[in-house]
């Protein structure tokens, strides 16, 4: 069955913490985003990925990091920076960059 | 900052009633996309508008792209419960980049 899976579905963290949220497609997409949706205010994209080893910045990327060493997987790592991680992360996928994001099911990450 | 906006942020309809979204773009788009997202869930693909003027329907759904390619909006005849949910527009502003809008959380009383 193809598809984008996330897991954890809930994570907590610890204060000085870092955590990575996995993702893994298996669409053959080269492209992979993570996004950030806080209640009010849509999704907000932090990190995406056109292709493997290259990654980009979005708009709220301090205090996470990515890698993309395979086609099929683009972690997301939340680290101790991020002062306010308590928030749903989605992961989604896109054939090259410009078709549908197909995303996984979410990760509901909070602060111990 | 924002450069999708969407509004209204919240709808609340009587089951029958119409509703609309209205998504607007800083910037000229070369397409948008629109997406679900039920409560609790993930977002899920509608549809995408590609050519300026584009009008789509998906059965009560029906969807526009501005002339200038910098709006959008998604009118649903007659809701149904299982209409509920938030529904956001979406496009490419730079780049491979997809912005999404704000969101329009719908409710629809029985």
């Amino acid at each position: 069955d193809g598809g984008i899976t996330q897991s954890p579905k809930y994570l907590f963290r610890k204060e000085g913490q870092n955590v990575t949220l996995s993702c893994e497609q298996n669409l053959n997409h080269d492209a992979m985003y993570w996004y950030r949706q806080d209640p009010g205010q849509g999704l907000r994209l932090i990190y995406y990925s056109q292709i493997v080893n290259d990654f980009q910045k979005g708009d709220i990327a301090e205090g996470y990091s990515v890698s993309r060493e395979k086609k099929e997987s683009f972690p997301l790592t939340v680290t101790s920076a991020q002062k306010n991680p308590t928030a749903f992360y989605l992961c989604a996928s896109s054939i090259t960059g410009f078709e549908k994001l197909f995303f996984g099911s979410g990760t509901q990450l909070s602060v111990l | 900052g924002q450069q999708v906006m969407q509004i209204p942020q919240y709808q609340h309809v009587q089951e029958g009633e119409d509703f609309t979204t209205y998504c607007n773009s800083s910037t000229t788009l070369s397409n948008i996309q629109w997406y679900k997202q039920r409560p609790g869930g993930h977002p899920v693909f509608l549809i995408q508008l590609v050519k300026s003027g584009e009008v789509k329907k998906q059965k009560r759904l029906t969807f526009q792209f501005g002339e200038a390619k910098k709006n959008s909006s998604l009118h649903i005849t007659a809701t149904q419960t299982t209409d509920v949910g938030t529904y956001f527009c979406a496009g490419p502003i730079t780049g491979n980049q997809f912005y999404f809008g704000t969101g329009t959380s719908l409710t629809v009383i029985p």
